[in-house]
């Protein structure tokens, strides 16, 4: 069973400051990495990708991949209230004809004014 | 921007009818897909669909779904005979290349009572 596993959160940040997520996998040859942001009742909304190991920075969302510890990671650097949301880890697998995301549970992050 | 549409917003049905939900992919796109997240749940992927086959399919999408792009820009997924736990939203999806990024439909929240 290939998994993706995150903190469920929820993760408090001030407003302004850093927040850090975290996400593992289990497959070994997974190829891409997503980042998704899902607000309550909405559909997942694309805010990151990579595809090798090292940093990958977007706006205020930096991507971290470490595909040796089977670990991806998001910084939101100065961190908005409309930032609060449901984060989830998406991980596409070997590329076989399916093509299909794993998505992980999701961590919350609430920023507080 | 081009977005991926999908209707109805919200299907309300009884247990055992049909339900048709479909999906409008962005026009370049070239690999679609149907995913579904029940309520506090993971989202979970259900089929993917490439050159008007099926690429690969989970476990949940049994005999009683069926997907179909019967005019070269609609999408849909059917669902036979539909059960209490077929209850989710459901989230149509699209991307340009293999393991390029997917991007999600606003999703049908599909009731079934």
């Amino acid at each position: 069973q290939k998994e993706v596993e995150q903190n469920s959160g929820p993760l408090s940040v001030p407003e302004g400051a850093i927040a850090s997520l975290n996400c593992t996998y289990s497959d070994r040859g997974s190829q891409s990495f997503f980042w998704y942001r899902q607000y309550s009742g909405k559909s997942p909304e694309l805010i990151m990708s990579i595809y090798s190991n090292g940093d990958k920075e977007d706006g205020r969302f930096t991507a971290q991949l470490n595909k040796a510890s089977q670990y991806v990671s998001l910084l939101i650097r100065d961190s908005q209230p409309s930032d609060s949301a449901t984060y989830l880890c998406a991980v596409n697998g070997k590329q076989a004809a399916g093509n299909k995301l794993t998505f992980g549970g999701g961590t919350r992050v609430l920023v507080k004014p | 921007e081009p977005e991926v549409t999908q209707t109805p917003s919200h299907q309300v049905t009884q247990m055992g009818q049909e339900v048709i939900l479909r999906c409008v992919p962005i026009s370049n796109h070239l690999y679609f897909y149907w995913y579904r997240q029940i309520l506090g749940q993971k989202v979970e992927f259900l089929v993917s669909f490439y050159n008007n086959e099926i690429s690969e399919k989970s476990e949940i999408f049994d005999d009683q779904f069926s997907v179909e792009r019967p005019d070269g820009s609609n999408f849909t997924l059917k669902i036979r005979s539909t059960k209490l736990e077929d209850s989710a939203m459901y989230f149509c999806a699209g991307s340009r290349d293999r393991a390029y990024e997917q991007y999600f439909g606003p999703g049908t929240r599909l009731t079934v009572t």
